[in-house]
């Protein structure tokens, strides 16, 4: 089955910029979108395609693909940024895949 | 506004069947491919399953988990998506939410808040 490697947890300072990866088998062949996910809430779409932003999300969230990574970069980070964070493909063997989650904190 | 809400979680003991519902709102639900994903206590995203719109074939796929116990139904005159789960096993808990998906990206664009399905004796 398809498997997305994701970080457990990433820490940034803020208004500093966060990285988050998702590692799979030419993961560069597929689209990759990005969820954010607060305590007691549904996830959020941040970015869908690799690197598409939904309207209403802030320009600070951006992501990249290419070859075995995935990325979703949070510049100028914020408070109000903590959350697990998702990445998810479709997989024509195994349907839907989603990461394993990373827990971002904001110092 | 787009708006999806699940309902008829609750508690069932462990070998029991229970339906849970997701009601849309603001969209042409019959053009809209649907899905399926839970959370349990702690852990993080799982795809349940998902079903095409009849005009794509009407379609549905199970993750292997779930595959010959739950069954993923839509009534598009009701605006309705449902999940019939059988054969209930403690692992099943979690909250299941629907979500849209789009036909061409993929993406989970609009997500209901979820609804906690507890199997326990």
């Amino acid at each position: 089955s398809y498997e997305l490697t994701q970080p457990l947890s990433v820490s940034v300072a803020l208004g500093q910029t966060a990285r988050i990866t998702c590692g799979a088998d030419d993961i560069g062949d597929k689209n990759v979108h990005w969820y954010q996910q607060k305590p007691g809430q549904a996830p959020v779409l941040v970015i869908f395609r690799d690197n598409n932003r939904p309207s209403e999300i802030p320009d600070r969230f951006s992501g990249s693909n290419s070859g075995y990574t995935a990325t979703l970069t949070i510049s100028r980070a914020q408070a109000g940024d903590e959350a697990d964070y998702y990445c998810h493909v479709w997989d024509s063997n195994s349907g839907d895949v989603f990461g394993t989650g990373t827990k971002v904190t904001v110092l | 506004e787009v708006q999806l809400v699940e309902s008829g979680g609750g508690l069932v003991k462990p070998g029991g069947s229970l339906r849970v519902s997701c009601a849309a709102s603001g969209i042409a639900f019959r053009n809209a491919w649907m899905n399926w994903v839970r959370q349990a206590p702690g852990k993080g995203l799982e795809w349940v399953g998902r079903i095409k719109t009849k005009a794509d074939g009407g379609t549905i796929d199970y993750a292997a988990p779930v595959k010959g116990r739950f069954t993923i139904s839509r009534d598009d005159s009701k605006n309705t998506l449902y999940l019939q789960m059988n054969s209930l096993k403690s692992e099943d808990t979690a909250v299941y939410y629907c979500s849209i998906v789009g036909a061409v990206t993929g993406k989970l664009g609009n997500w209901g808040p979820g609804t906690l399905v507890i199997v326990s004796s």
